[in-house]
């Protein structure tokens, strides 16, 4: 039982490129969520989805998209990246327990844009 | 929109001693979290509380949700230099269907002198 990965851990992106970043859990978990962590400015989600073939908008969306094609995995895109989104991002996954969803974190990916 | 303030914002104690952490919000939540993040890694729950008043321990942690349901604290007793890292409050709130939405505190850095 991995739990949540992540992939890759670190990129280097020119300001205009493209990229994916891979979120998987082997959990069977419902939700998974992809926050940014920036210094002094805590966990900000980014989107999220409580299901296969459903996403939806968090906090920051501007300039990302995501996919949940399966339930195991959720994949985050940058179409154009930009200095700005320089940070780490960090996937979660959750399940109902108690009537509440705790949410576990994958190890992170540190994105740099030049 | 919901926010938490998390104080202190850093700490730095001897080996041995007990610390106190808490978040505070004009918010109700119905869930509180607490995390805690090593350097390089994901957050990693230490903590949830379901109810108003609920006292939880894990080991030397113990945290409490505040009655009004607007608070929780996070106590670490006896504290030894591998608790060095950041600690995350999180409040969970519930708006019907899959509307479940979690609120990060900006954390709480914590250093520990051996």
């Amino acid at each position: 039982n991995a739990g949540v990965t992540q992939t890759p851990k670190f990129r280097v992106l020119k300001t205009g490129q493209s990229m994916t970043l891979l979120c998987a859990q082997d959990m069977n978990h419902e939700y998974m969520y992809w926050y940014r962590q920036d210094p002094g400015m805590g966990l900000r989600l980014i989107h999220y989805s409580v299901g296969e073939g459903t996403t939806a908008k968090g906090e920051v969306p501007d300039g990302y998209n995501v996919s949940r094609l399966k339930k195991q995995n959720f994949l985050l895109g940058l179409e154009s990246a930009a200095p700005s989104q320089t940070s780490v991002y960090f996937c979660a996954s959750s399940y109902l327990t108690s009537g509440s969803y705790e949410q576990y974190f994958g190890p992170g990916t540190r994105l740099t844009v030049t | 929109g919901q926010q938490l303030n998390q104080s202190p914002q850093s700490m730095f104690i001897q080996e041995g001693e007990d610390v106190s952490m808490n978040c505070t919000s004009s918010s109700i939540f119905n869930t509180w979290l607490w995390y805690k993040q090593d350097p390089g890694e994901g957050p990693v729950l230490l903590i949830a509380l379901y109810k108003a008043g609920e006292l939880t321990s894990n080991g030397r942690l113990t945290a409490q949700f505040g009655i009004t349901r607007k608070d929780s604290f996070l106590n670490i007793s006896a504290s030894i230099p591998s608790d060095v890292g950041i600690y995350f409050c999180a409040g969970q709130t519930y708006s019907g269907g899959s509307n479940y939405k979690l609120t990060f505190g900006k954390g709480t850095l914590l250093t520990v002198n051996p």
